[in-house]
């Protein structure tokens, strides 16, 4: 987890409110993604970025957005938080082909 | 579509043992395959990568081979211990473009290493 921050560890919130989940880097890489992991299914990508404001959808886009405005910070936003975005939330940063993760953040949406 | 398969969700071993987890994929070109493992309320961890021109790659106790003709690669961790217990994720990768480090992540199996 060096090098990776991601805030907050933990949040409950209610359907149908915004959310935003931060990923913070001190290593200067160039390439970010964001994951979320549920039973069954694994670790599934949800955008991903290759440089400031370079951004891309991956597997399950759907109902999130992502922005990036400097190198070390990389937001995920749920803009209507719904049941099924109850997971587990993972940050990465790509060196070369290997990524790093950060510690997750756990979301409860009720 | 595109699909990777990890053969088991569990897999119970002794220690000391060799435990062999198997990776499979379909309707898929990957340039590179990784390994990592994966402890409870923890992220992943970078364990070993292989590139598809590669037959086998070795770091201590662990061994990774790929086969591009099978589509296929297994995981062996020699000797195993207890503290090798945890979930076991394989992720291939493609090269080039703005898809560069992009992975798909198998499901994962858990490793139990029983004394």
């Amino acid at each position: 987890d060096a090098g990776i921050t991601q805030s907050p560890r933990h949040k409950v919130t209610e359907t149908g409110t915004p959310v935003t989940l931060r990923c913070h880097q001190t290593e200067n890489h160039r390439y970010m993604y964001w994951y979320r992991q549920d039973p069954g299914h694994g670790l599934r990508l949800i955008h991903y970025s290759y440089g400031v404001k370079d951004t891309d959808k991956g597997e399950v886009s759907d109902g999130y957005s992502v922005s990036r405005s400097k190198t070390e910070d990389f937001l995920l936003t749920l803009e209507s938080a719904t049941s099924s975005q109850t997971s587990v939330y993972f940050c990465a940063i790509g060196a070369r082909e290997t990524q790093y993760f950060g510690p997750g953040t756990r979301l409860l949406v009720l | 579509s595109q699909k990777i398969e990890q053969n088991s969700e569990a897999l119970n071993i002794q220690e000391g043992k060799t435990a062999t987890l198997t990776c499979n994929y379909t309707n898929y070109s990957p340039a590179y395959l990784q390994w990592y493992r994966q402890d409870p309320g923890r992220g992943p961890v970078f364990l070993l990568l292989i590139r598809e021109n590669e037959k086998e790659k070795r770091k201590e106790r662990l061994k990774v081979t790929f086969d591009t003709t099978l589509k296929q690669s297994l995981f062996h961790i020699t000797a195993s211990q207890p503290a090798d217990s945890a979930t076991y994720l394989c992720a291939l990768g493609v090269a080039g473009g703005t898809s560069y480090g992009k992975l798909t992540f198998g499901q994962g199996t858990i490793l139990t290493v029983h004394p």
